[in-house]
């Protein structure tokens, strides 16, 4: 059967090192694969975006790498801050032609000042 | 709008009631989905609509769950007869294009609460 699995259990960070989280799906073949950030009572939202064919993406402290072969993706945060806690979740569309993604359940992370 | 709007932000509903929730996404997007989130679970798929055509309803949990964009924006999530199980937050979240391509914007969600 399909899977998308995130860590269910929260990620403690201090404040200014590198947090990583991982996402792995079995039975997938994604073209794209999305990594989206979700605060208590708000929708998710958007971060970044990488293709099949690439294997890592930055946006700023982001970074997200995306290994098919592994069928995992890496989300890190450089220099991270309080204000990044928040529940991460990654995304990724079901084969080609699927016109929906499917989500993993998330990871919490809550960086410590 | 500058985002995706839904309404009511929370509703409560007694069992067996009807409800209607709504979502205005994005002008011009052309995709929009909806989705239930269980507390602590990632956003499950229900629905997705390209322009007023509803292409994909496989994930409506039964037929008492409904939807429709009859003019390919504002669209209606209506929930009959409504059952202690269909508490959850609904989503809405229009894109650009269907797809994992582009990336979704997301409303703040209704949190519907059978009692």
């Amino acid at each position: 059967s399909q899977k998308i699995e995130q860590n269910s259990e929260a990620l403690n960070i201090q404040e200014g090192k590198t947090a990583t989280l991982t996402c792995n799906y079995t039975n997938y073949s994604p073209a794209y694969l999305q990594w989206y950030r979700q605060d208590p009572g708000r929708g998710p939202v958007f971060l970044l975006l990488i293709r099949e064919n690439e294997k890592e993406k930055r946006k700023e402290r982001l970074k997200v790498t995306f290994d098919t072969t592994l069928k995992q993706s890496l989300f890190h945060i450089t220099a991270s801050q309080p204000a990044d806690s928040a529940t991460y979740l990654c995304a990724l569309d079901g084969s080609r032609g699927y016109q929906k993604v499917t989500f993993g359940t998330g990871t919490k992370l809550q960086v410590i000042p | 709008g500058a985002g995706v709007s839904q309404s009511p932000r929370y509703k409560v509903a007694k069992r067996g009631q009807d409800v209607a929730l709504r979502c205005d996404p994005i002008s011009g997007h052309v995709s929009l989905f909806w989705y239930q989130q269980a507390l602590g679970q990632g956003p499950e798929f229900l629905t997705y609509f390209q322009n007023e055509a509803q292409l994909d309803k496989s994930g409506l949990p039964s037929d008492r769950f409904f939807a429709e964009r009859p003019e390919g924006s504002v669209s209606t999530l209506k929930i009959q007869r409504t059952q202690q199980e269909d508490s959850a937050v609904y989503l809405c979240a229009s894109s650009i294009q269907g797809g994992g391509g582009a990336g979704y914007t997301f409303g703040s969600g209704t949190r519907l609460t059978v009692v």
